[in-house]
């Protein structure tokens, strides 16, 4: 079953509204959180590093003002777009660490959510 | 900095055949991760096969095993009796030993023909 789990799926909304993506991890806690973003047949752009208890890393060129990330708790993230307007209106994915013990970070387990459309009218 | 490159944006293989996608990486790092992930229609990123730069044999999972060159920092990937649920995006990815994030190549479309 699925380990991350991302809501909405789907998303429709008039430009100018707030959208708010949550990314949990069902089985783990989660130091470290990643939101992804994605064209159609392009590859994901990482967006920012999301770390619980502390400010997300923004990857250059993303507007901290417009994705705002909150990692309130070791097994939530989200991810709000703020006054969205119709070039916002992409893929966007999480994905979570799993932090097994025995295993440096880049050998953990990343677990993907399933991703969620946002279409902004 | 590093960078995953993919240079077939799309590839296709009739059912029950083999077929090798190709990546190449650049990197100053001696110990690293590469993975190759599969994005079918559903969009749900899933983990085909990982490979340790610090491991000279090449991984192998089921019908997918890969190509791993560390001196020509190459990471193929090949699938064998290729089946129509292998139909898919197919990016190759590569993380440091120390951390950070996976960085992707731009994918590559695999159709599969019956």
């Amino acid at each position: 079953g699925a380990v991350v789990s991302q809501h909405p799926s789907r998303v429709i909304c008039k430009s100018g509204t707030s959208v708010k993506i949550e990314c949990r991890s069902l089985d783990f806690q989660a130091t470290t959180m990643f939101w992804y973003r994605q064209f159609p047949k392009q590859s994901l752009m990482l967006m920012a590093t999301s770390n619980e208890g502390s400010k997300a890393t923004y990857e250059q060129g993303v507007e901290k003002d417009k994705f705002l990330i909150n990692h309130a708790s070791l097994t939530l993230s989200t991810l709000t777009v703020t006054s969205a307007h119709p070039e916002d209106s992409s893929f966007y994915i999480c994905s979570a660490r799993d932090p097994v013990r025995g295993k440096k970070p880049p050998d953990q387990p990343q677990h993907f959510g399933d991703g969620t459309r946002l279409s902004i009218l | 900095a590093q960078t995953v490159t993919q240079s077939q944006p799309e590839m296709s293989v009739q059912e029950a055949e083999t077929v090798t996608l190709s990546c190449t990486y650049d990197t100053s790092e001696s110990d690293y991760y590469l993975f190759w992930y599969k994005q079918p229609p559903s969009r749900q990123m899933i983990l085909v096969i990982r490979q340790e730069a610090y491991k000279q044999q090449n991984a192998t999972e089921n019908r997918f095993s890969v190509n791993f060159q560390k001196a020509a920092k190459s990471f193929s990937l090949k699938i064998s009796d290729s089946q129509l649920g292998d139909a898919a995006m197919y990016f190759c990815a590569y993380i440091r030993n120390q951390g950070g994030k996976l960085i992707f190549g731009q994918g590559t479309e695999l159709s599969v023909k019956p």
